[in-house]
């Protein structure tokens, strides 16, 4: 069975910073990785999905990457900002598609200015 | 553009009581689903259907009941809720199943309270 974890839990860092996000996997035969926000009260936001041959996807200051023989992502965030506070989610889906999709529980990030 | 929208976004109910939580999508989207999300649990899917009159049974469907009788809509019915309900809900929706690498969108949830 899947199972999937992120550490840390919580993050907190000062403005400005870099910082990375860690998300492990138990079962490396995986169709894609999603990383999403989740804000305080909101849903899930869609931030980055790496396709299982792909290593690495950017957005903005968001860049993810993925190692799936060692069953890691990562999430890079550039230059945090406060804005940025939220919880981060992993997800990964295996080949029979989102029926599938096991998430991690979570980094909660609090960015101070 | 409204995307995905839940209704309520908070209810409370006594235990033994029946509710249905809103789901509805504009966005043309075959597959639709139910979380759950509890306190150190991750999301865990409950029901999912993969287009109108076809659903099917997620992780942790004891207790839920779901139809789609259109595209737009897939509505969850809690038949008599437990405290063990008590959780925030979020529906999702996608253009496909996952299997072509396509994101899924999420509505901001309902917070349930069963007493």
């Amino acid at each position: 069975k899947q199972e999937v974890t992120q550490i840390p839990a919580a993050l907190s860092v000062p403005e400005g910073e870099n910082l990375v996000l860690n998300c492990s996997f138990t079962d490396s035969a995986i169709y894609n990785l999603q990383w999403f926000r989740q804000d305080p009260g909101k849903g899930l936001t869609s931030l980055l999905l790496i396709q299982s041959s792909q290593r690495e996807q950017t957005s903005g200051r968001l860049n993810a990457s993925l190692d799936k023989s060692s069953g890691r992502s990562t999430l890079y965030i550039a230059a945090s900002q406060p804005g940025d506070s939220a919880t981060y989610l992993c997800a990964v889906i295996g080949r029979l598609g989102f029926q599938k999709l096991v998430f991690g529980t979570g980094t909660r990030l609090l960015v101070s200015p | 553009n409204a995307g995905v929208t839940q209704t309520p976004k908070f209810q409370v109910l006594k235990t033994g009581q029946s509710m249905t939580l809103q789901c509805a999508q504009d966005m043309n989207h075959e597959y639709m689903s139910w979380y759950r999300q509890d306190p150190g649990m991750g999301l865990r899917l409950i029901h999912y259907s993969v287009g109108a009159g076809i659903t099917d049974q997620g992780e942790v469907p004891n207790g839920y009941n779901v139809s789609r009788s259109t595209t737009e809509d897939f509505p969850l019915r809690l038949l008599s809720a437990a405290p063990s309900q008590t959780s925030v809900y979020f529906c999702a929706s996608s253009y496909s199943t996952g299997s072509t690498n396509e994101k899924l969108f999420f509505g901001s949830g309902t917070q349930l309270s069963v007493l």
